[in-house]
């Protein structure tokens, strides 16, 4: 019930196009879902977030869509560019034992921007 | 450039050595975290530090150590370790609990 399904495995787009990232969760006590951008050799980036109460969040060219009652959350990057070509990973998130919030991550998508 | 910085960048260590690993972070967070990440797998946790307290082990060998000196430093100290724990060891920090987590750029550790 802790698991992220994220889909699919990788993704080729042409520049200018939109790329999609899917993810699905079961557990619905998560409160928080993250999008994590990480660049070979680095560490995961901080991309975007949203909560369960917002359907929709926009920064830029990244879009998350929330869909509560289907327990499912997605990334659109429009105008996708050479530059966005990383792997992307969602999360999500609950208070556990009234502590930490841990991340439960899925499991990447590899995101190639052809020029 | 991250503001959570770790060092170092890489180590290959034998077997039977003891190495540390080092992040820090000067942006007043009180939570640090531990990960593994294993090529084009996502991180998994290890360790969680709340104001310089551990809170949360996930069952990690004996064979990492964590300590948290104090709130802007973490170390990993690592002994007798396995060829599977060549890995990306990444530090992690958000303000509190419920804050977002901010990565550093990992450490690259290969086993002998």
């Amino acid at each position: 019930q802790q698991q992220v399904k994220q889909s699919p495995q990788s993704l080729i787009v042409q520049k200018g196009g939109i790329s999609i990232i899917n993810c699905a969760y079961e557990n619905t006590a998560f409160d928080y879902f993250p999008w994590y951008q990480q660049f070979p050799g680095k560490g995961p980036a901080l991309l975007i977030a949203i909560r369960p109460d917002v359907s929709e969040k926009k920064e830029g060219r990244f879009t998350i869509s929330f869909n509560k009652s289907a327990k499912q959350f997605s990334l659109h990057i429009m105008d996708s560019q050479p530059g966005d070509s990383a792997t992307y990973f969602c999360a999500a998130s609950v208070i556990s034992s009234g502590s930490a919030r841990q991340l439960t991550f899925g499991s990447g998508t590899q995101l190639t921007v052809l020029p | 450039d991250t503001e959570v910085t770790q060092t170092p960048k890489h180590l290959v260590m034998g077997m039977t050595n003891k190495k540390s690993l080092k992040c820090e972070q000067h942006m007043g967070h009180r939570a640090m975290y531990w990960y593994k990440q294993k090529a084009k797998k996502p991180p998994e946790l290890m360790f969680v530090y709340s104001y310089e307290k551990l809170s949360i082990n996930e069952s990690v060998p004996s064979r990492f150590s964590p300590e948290c000196p104090n709130s802007s430093l973490l170390n990993l100290h690592l002994h007798a370790l396995q060829p599977e724990d060549s890995a990306l060891y990444l530090c992690a920090s958000s303000l509190h609990f419920n804050q977002p987590q901010h990565f550093g750029d990992g450490t690259r550790l290969s086993i002998l």
